[in-house]
This record gives C-alpha cells, structure tokens and sequence, in this order.
C-alpha cells in the first residue's frame, strides 16, 4: 500500500516548455487534488476531481490543465511552463470531500 | 488576503519548552484540522475538530477550537526535535464554498 505516489521528484524547466506531473493513489480515493506550495502562501488548489471522468477548477488554475481518466490517476499538465510556475507541487486525495487528505512527497519544479 | 491566518510564522525553541501556535479567520468553519508537514515531505494529518469549545489531545500536543468555531490553537509540551516541522491549519467554511482551505503554515525549530 504505497498511499499517493508522485513522479517526477524534481524537475528542472525552461520557460515555454511544457511538462505533465503524474499523481497515483492506491486508497480506491474518489477525491483528487492537485496543490501548489509557496513561501508564506500555504496550500493552494490548483485542480481538483470528485471522480473518475471529471474535474474541476481550484483556487489558481491559470497555466494548469489536468485530466483524469483513470480513478487512481491524476495528472497535472503545464502547457508553456512560466517562472512564476516555479514551485513545490502536491497531490493529494480523500474518500470523501472534508475528510482526510494524504498528501504525495511533491514535485519541485524551478522554472527557469 | 487569506482566510486562515496563522502565528508565528516562524518559531524556533529549546527542547523541553511549550509553545502554542494559533490558526485565526474572521469566518466560521464546520470543522478544522491540522497537519505537520516535515521537511521534503508532503502533510501529515494530526487532527480534526468539529464542536465549538472541543480539545483534543494526542500525546503532547492539545488541540482546541474556539468556541465560536472562527479560531482554533495547538499547545505542544516539552517540545522535542521530532517535533519540527511546518504546522498547518486547514478549514472548511461556507466562504470557501466548502472547500478544504490552508493557512500558510508556523515553522516550528527546536534545538536539541
């Protein structure tokens, strides 16, 4: 039972490349969550999806894409990556909305 | 301007000292959790509060919810090195149309 896994572990960008984020869970989770983390910002939603087939905008979705096709799978898609795209990214995921969210170890990506 | 603020933002003690860290928005939230999350590692969910006036306790560290549910604090005692890490409040409130939200997080230090 490996919880939520993220690849890649580190990434490093030029500005206008694009780049996809893998986020796999194996907890048979229907909420899904894509999360950016910056200095004093805390915890920002991105993209989230309440099940297979669907998902929906966060709090910053400007940049991101993402999709889910499969109930255990969630990617985040940067089409034309920008600096200010620089950041730790977390997936996370829930049984339910509210409940308990496990987090991945992130994906730090520097954008240069 | 964020809906959960928190402080200190940064904190650093000697092992065996108290502190409290406070998590404060000017909104209601049905229920509030917190997360530690340690260094290169993704959140850790500590515990979640859902009654006005509720505490709770996980060996030691205290958890309480302000009675008025806008407010909530974590004591820790005889803090340890263990205990370092970024602490997280997160909260669920109608302004957030019910959405998980975080604050951005007390580094907690403590020196051996």
């Amino acid at each position: 039972n490996a919880g939520v896994t993220q690849t890649p572990k580190f990434r490093v960008l030029k500005t206008g490349q694009s780049m996809t984020l893998l986020c796999a869970q194996d907890m048979n989770h229907e909420y899904m969550y894509w999360y950016r983390q910056d200095p004093g910002m805390g915890l920002r939603l991105i993209h989230y999806s309440v099940g297979e087939g669907t998902t929906a905008k966060g709090e910053v979705p400007d940049g991101y894409n993402v999709s889910r096709l499969k109930k255990q799978n969630f990617l985040l898609g940067l089409e034309s990556a920008a600096p200010s795209q620089t950041s730790v990214y977390f997936c996370a995921s829930s049984r339910q909305e509210q409940e308990t969210q496990y987090f991945g170890p992130g994906t730090r990506l520097l954008v240069l | 301007t964020q809906l959960l603020e928190q402080s200190p933002q940064f904190l650093s003690i000697q092992e065996g000292e108290n502190l409290t860290v406070y998590c404060n928005s000017s909104s209601v939230f049905s229920s509030l959790q917190w997360y530690r999350q340690e260094p290169g590692e993704g959140p850790v969910l500590l515990v979640t509060v859902v009654t006005g006036g509720e505490v709770k306790k996980l060996k030691r560290l205290t958890f309480q919810f302000g009675d008025a549910r806008k407010d909530s604090s974590l004591h820790i005692t005889a803090a340890q090195p263990g205990d370092t890490g970024l602490y997280l409040c997160a909260g669920v409130a109608k302004t957030s149309y019910d959405k998980v939200i975080f604050g951005p997080g007390t580094s907690l230090s403590v020196i051996p």
